[in-house]
């Protein structure tokens, strides 16, 4: 079983619409837990951390379920300027540790 | 807020020879760096952890021989692709974490480098 695994994409949506991605991970003692994007051929940009009650930032929500190893990003009024790749991240433990990539969902928006 | 420099963006090189990619960070202190490689289509994945004053620690399948780090200082990492060979050929990112940042520290990177050997 890989470390992180996303939802195969890619994601085609219109304008407006609301998606969601789903990631789970396979290392029960994960610590911390990420959403980044990436666009093509840029190196990857934190979009947000991901807190055990959930966090709301704008158009964008994230959730985590540590029972089920679960992480999700919902995002609400898809732009156009959203269109890139998600990727689901996650430290596996302590501190100053690497941090473990998802292969990533790719999201094309078009108007 | 914090910033990671990698330099070069982009190379091109022949098949033979070596590269030197350097990474920086510029407002805070990084005793550990990470260098990823990531492929077309692919996740990035991790090649190496850089320890400032120690020898890097190199993830499996990975050889230390080819893939030269230095990380000499507090503030710079450098990676070497010694003999550089066309299925060298892939982005490779640097990237640190502000240990003393507090909160969530996640990753800062590098503006990343293309590697083209040809």
């Amino acid at each position: 079983r890989k470390e992180v695994e996303q939802d195969p994409g890619p994601f085609n949506v219109p304008e407006g619409a609301t998606v969601a991605f789903n990631c789970t991970y396979s290392n029960s003692a994960s610590q911390s837990f990420f959403w980044y994007r990436q666009d093509c051929r840029k190196e990857p940009k934190l979009l947000m951390s991901v807190y055990s009650s959930g966090n709301e930032d704008g158009r964008f929500t994230a959730q985590l379920n540590r029972a089920s190893q679960y992480i999700s990003l919902l995002i609400r009024d898809s732009k156009l300027s959203d269109s890139a790749t998600y990727l689901c991240v996650v430290a596996p433990g302590q501190a100053g540790t690497a941090l473990i990539f998802g292969k990533g969902t790719t999201l094309s928006v078009s108007s | 807020g914090a910033v990671v420099s990698q330099h070069p963006s982009w190379v091109i090189c022949k098949s033979g020879t070596s590269v030197k990619i350097e990474c920086r960070s510029l407002d805070f202190q990084a005793t550990t760096m990470f260098w990823y490689r990531q492929f077309p289509k692919q996740s990035l994945m991790l090649m190496a952890t850089s320890n400032e004053g120690s020898k890097a620690t190199y993830e499996q399948g990975v050889e230390k021989d080819k893939f030269l780090i230095n990380h000499a200082s507090l503030t710079l990492s450098t990676l070497t692709v010694t003999s550089a060979h066309p299925e060298d050929s892939s982005f490779y990112i640097c990237s640190a974490r502000d240990l003393f940042r507090t909160g969530d520290s996640p990753l800062h990177f590098g503006n990343g480098t293309r590697l083209t050997v040809t």
